[in-house]
């Protein structure tokens, strides 16, 4: 079945640090990607998607490109702040039926140090 | 738009007992999903309706486990005769009627079976 591989957390960095975390995933087909965040005490926020390989998606200076030849979709910002501190996650909807339902890497929690 | 509403957000029963969690989903939105979040896991979908009619359920949901949304609005889940391993977060999500319609998810009830 499908599933979502994402690196084991936690992640502490400095203020300003590059932050990359890794997400590969098993899917048929064409799957849409996802990176979801949830911030203390807050639901799950979706931070940004791609839909097709090579598609590039964006939001708040997060970056993450489908890479199909890889099965992955990393998800990469240039400098990260306090605000960033929050628990990731990597999902993927597979192509065609059921492609509303969600399934979910386990999870990085990313802790940011002023 | 107020966001999707759980209640309670915390409930703490002890096995054997039945318990009922309430989600209100954006006014607009006409899709329903409930997920199930375990420690240190990803969210696991369970059920989802669209407008008053289910029409998925995962092999997680138990007999024990029963999902309504009676009118297509607010959605019910309920357990019957708890036990511990139903511990978890159960997270309701809505989007609206579109495939590619993000989704948007409460901030959850945490059950926990004593």
């Amino acid at each position: 079945g499908d599933s979502v591989t994402q690196m084991e957390g936690p992640v502490t960095l400095s203020e300003e640090a590059f932050l990359t975390i890794n997400c590969t995933y098993t899917a048929t087909g064409y799957p849409s990607l996802f990176w979801y965040v949830q911030y203390p005490g807050e639901g799950l926020q979706l931070l940004l998607k791609a839909t097709k390989a090579d598609d590039k998606g964006s939001n708040k200076g997060f970056e993450a490109t489908y890479r199909k030849e890889t099965t992955s979709f990393h998800l990469e910002k240039g400098s990260v702040q306090v605000s960033d501190s929050a628990v990731y996650f990597c999902a993927l909807t597979r192509s065609g039926g059921s492609n509303y339902k969600l399934t979910f890497g386990k999870g990085t929690l990313l802790t940011v140090n002023p | 738009d107020t966001g999707v509403s759980q209640n309670p957000r915390h409930k703490i029963t002890k096995r054997g007992q039945n318990v009922t969690f309430r989600c209100d989903p954006i006014s607009e939105h006409n899709r329903l999903y409930w997920y199930r979040q375990t420690l240190g896991q990803g969210p696991e979908f369970l059920t989802y309706f669209q407008n008053e009619a289910q029409l998925e359920k995962s092999r997680l949901l138990s007999d024990r486990f029963s999902a309504e949304r009676p009118k297509g609005s607010f959605s019910t889940l309920e357990i019957q005769r708890t036990e511990q391993g139903d511990s978890a977060m159960y997270l309701c999500a809505s989007s609206a009627g579109t495939d590619n319609s993000p989704l948007h998810f409460g901030n959850g009830t945490r059950l926990t079976v004593t």
